[in-house]
């Protein structure tokens, strides 16, 4: 069972490239969330799906678009990275008000 | 909105003494709470939730905590702390409004577990 995964595991671009983080789960779960962590303060929501050709945005969406065409994949897009996208990005599963479970991260670096 | 306060970035302990992690929120409504864990350079791992049962929750590797709605408090405590129990601690409030179950979290406090 291997949860929620995350591809890449680390990934250094250039200002002005993009890139697409996946993300998968093997829960079924509806629900799926990307997070970015930076220093101080804590986890912050950028987008969420509520299910399978949803999304919504969180706290922090400028300069990301998802997408969620499959129930069991949540994609994570910087159409033209930034350096102050360079974060730890978690992406996270669950059911309604049930416990999310979180992948093991990815960590970008914006040069 | 929900919110939560983690009142210290930094808690220090000696190794077999009480663990105590304070965590305030703000919420128009009853909320539903978590700790998680994160090791370093690890994911979350979850320690408890509160979702309106018992006001006192047990959770994972001896850690507990108790619902306070009078004094807005979710405060994590542990008896006897471990060096495995070295790591940050987040506390976090859930939003339910508009679809979705939306986690909040607060700015952690990083647990330190001397000899």
């Amino acid at each position: 069972n291997a949860g929620v995964t995350q591809t890449p595991k680390f990934r250094v671009l250039k200002t002005g490239q993009s890139m697409t983080l996946l993300c998968a789960q093997d829960m079924n779960h509806e629900y799926m969330y990307w997070y970015r962590q930076d220093p101080g303060m804590g986890l912050r929501l950028i987008h969420y799906s509520v299910g399978e050709g949803t999304t919504a945005k969180g706290e922090v969406p400028d300069g990301y678009n998802v997408s969620r065409l499959k129930k069991q994949n949540f994609l994570l897009g910087l159409e033209s990275a930034a350096p102050s996208q360079t974060s730890v990005y978690f992406c996270a599963s669950g059911s309604g008000v049930e416990t999310q479970y979180f992948g093991p991260g990815t960590r970008l670096l914006v040069l | 909105a929900q919110s939560v306060t983690q009142l210290d970035s930094h808690v220090s302990v000696s190794e077999g003494t009480p663990v105590l992690l304070r965590c305030n929120y703000s919420s128009s409504y009853s909320p539903s709470l978590f700790w998680y864990v994160q090791h370093p350079n690890k994911g979350l791992q979850l320690l408890l939730k509160y979702t309106s049962a018992a006001t006192l929750v047990k959770g994972i590797n001896g850690f507990e905590a108790e619902f306070k709605k009078s004094e807005t408090s979710f405060h994590l405590t542990k008896p006897s702390a471990h060096m495995s129990d070295a790591a940050e601690y987040f506390c976090v409030v859930s939003d339910l409004t508009g679809g979705g179950n939306k986690l909040t979290f607060g700015t952690g406090t990083q647990l330190k577990v001397e000899l």
